[in-house]
């Protein structure tokens, strides 16, 4: 499986954007992006995910490189609520069909300051 | 409302005993995963299925079975030759042809 490098921590301010890198120099044509987010004793939850483009919804906007090689995820306007560890995961599509196996790294932790 | 349910959220084991973890998903998905998480660790896959009567070994199987008896269900059974079983337990599903996994709440299973 490929693999993804995030930093272990990270800070921010509310209402301020906060940007979570994410290398993943192996990724292969046929990985997607997933990000990710677990707050503390819950379930994760999923935020975003692509595979070339530069991708937005309701909670994110996720920016690839133009050769795939890092991602990074945006949040535009941090909230106390957003302070969670995120996780950058490489989802392989073989032959067209996805077993869905994510691996999960250590993540990225958010601290959000008021 | 739509969702997974894990229960319960708590459980507690003693040396020796099996003890069964519940998912439950009224989400109409096909495939169903069981994760592991240690304390300040990622998650990892013990075992996965794709459709009912199916399934597959993930990155951490041994100590743990499964069954897969019905689409809805997918429990996870805690042998006795799990010598660490403490940790957080995770359930999700993913409906066919789409990416996301949505997660439960998580069972923390203890050894007294």
């Amino acid at each position: 499986d490929a693999k993804t490098t995030q930093p272990n921590s990270m800070e921010s301010n509310e209402e301020e954007p906060v940007h979570l890198p994410c290398n993943h120099s192996t990724i292969s044509g046929t990985d997607y992006i997933h990000w990710y987010r677990q707050l503390p004793s819950q379930g994760p939850e999923y935020v975003i995910h692509g595979l070339t483009s530069n991708v937005n919804n309701r909670m994110a906007s996720l920016a690839i490189a133009e050769d795939r090689k890092s991602s990074t995820l945006i949040l535009h306007r941090a909230t106390l609520r957003d302070a969670a560890v995120y996780y950058c995961i490489l989802l392989s599509v073989a032959g067209g069909t996805s077993y869905g196996k994510l691996t999960f790294g250590q993540g990225t932790i958010l601290t959000v300051h008021p | 409302d739509g969702g997974i349910t894990q229960s319960p959220k708590y459980l507690f084991r003693k040396e020796g005993q099996n003890v069964t973890l519940s998912c439950e998903q009224n989400l109409n998905h096909d495939a169903m995963y069981w994760y592991r998480q240690d304390p300040g660790q990622g998650l990892r896959l013990i075992y996965y299925s794709q459709i009912v009567n199916d399934f597959q070994k993930g990155d951490i199987a041994e100590g743990y079975s499964v069954s897969r008896e019905k689409k809805e269900s997918f429990p996870l059974t805690v042998t006795s030759a799990q010598k660490n079983p403490t940790a957080f337990y995770l359930c999700a599903s993913r409906g066919r042809g789409v990416e996301t996994q949505y997660f439960g709440p998580g069972t923390r299973l203890l050894v007294l």
